[in-house]
């Protein structure tokens, strides 16, 4: 299984900084079609998660342009720019390179 | 609007069965692929299952093959997922999930809770 791994955040992030949440993964992501198969999510306190990213750099639907995906096969980056209230919450990252699919342990937000 | 309404959790004993319904509405049910995912309390996420659009396909996690079973009705907007020989460690919120045609999931039931103890 591809296992992911999330770097924590220095807590809390001042209201208005930016935020940049790490992952990696034990296996390349890319696929030969040139997609990365990485995915982003967000779960808000006591919501279900909610879909920002994916293939590593394209945002969900309707979802802020402070929300940015970069990366290698390995290592992926999102960034939050001037962070918000509403951004409080855990970032998980997914791989949908293969089955099963896995996710990182999640990575807290908290706002000062 | 798309919503994915889950049902039919509970409180049931080690060993026993349960059925964990999700019924889809505001799109075309029969297009896409749906999954289930669950998260234990203060855990993280788990892939279950998936099956495809047309149920010719379906999938699963090796924690819960041979014991969960995913089906669907394409006529009722319906996915169930039938759960045998439960475990104190499948105790979770079950969440079905639509996925978006190979980019990830993009929409996300409330979740129903299964709690599995004697």
């Amino acid at each position: 299984d591809i296992v992911m791994t999330q770097g924590a955040l220095p807590t809390p992030v001042p209201s208005g900084e930016s935020a940049s949440i790490t992952c990696q993964s034990s296996k390349s992501l890319l696929h030969s079609n040139g997609k990365t198969y990485l995915n982003w999510y967000l779960q808000r306190p006591g919501q279900s998660p909610q879909f920002l990213i994916y293939w590593m750099s394209t945002r969900a639907s309707g979802v802020s342009d402070r929300f940015s995906g970069s990366g290698s096969g390995t290592d992926f980056t999102l960034k939050i720019s001037s962070v918000e209230a509403e951004d409080v919450g855990v970032y998980y990252c997914q791989q949908f390179l293969e089955y099963p699919l896995t996710f990182g342990s999640g990575t807290k937000l908290e706002i000062k | 609007e798309v919503q994915l309404v889950e049902s039919g959790g509970g409180l049931v004993q080690p060993g026993s069965s349960l059925k964990v319904s999700c019924v889809a509405s505001g799109f075309t049910f029969s297009s896409y692929a749906m999954h289930w995912f669950r998260q234990a309390p203060e855990n993280g996420i788990d892939w279950l299952a998936y099956i495809t659009a047309d149920s010719s396909s379906t999938h699963y996690a090796e924690t819960v093959k041979g014991r969960f079973t995913i089906s669907r009705d394409n006529a009722k907007n319906t996915v169930d997922m039938q759960l045998s020989s439960l475990r104190s460690e499948d105790t979770a919120l079950y969440f079905c999930v639509r996925e978006s045609g190979g980019r990830g999931f993009d929409y996300w039931g409330q979740g129903v809770m299964v709690t599995v103890s004697s």
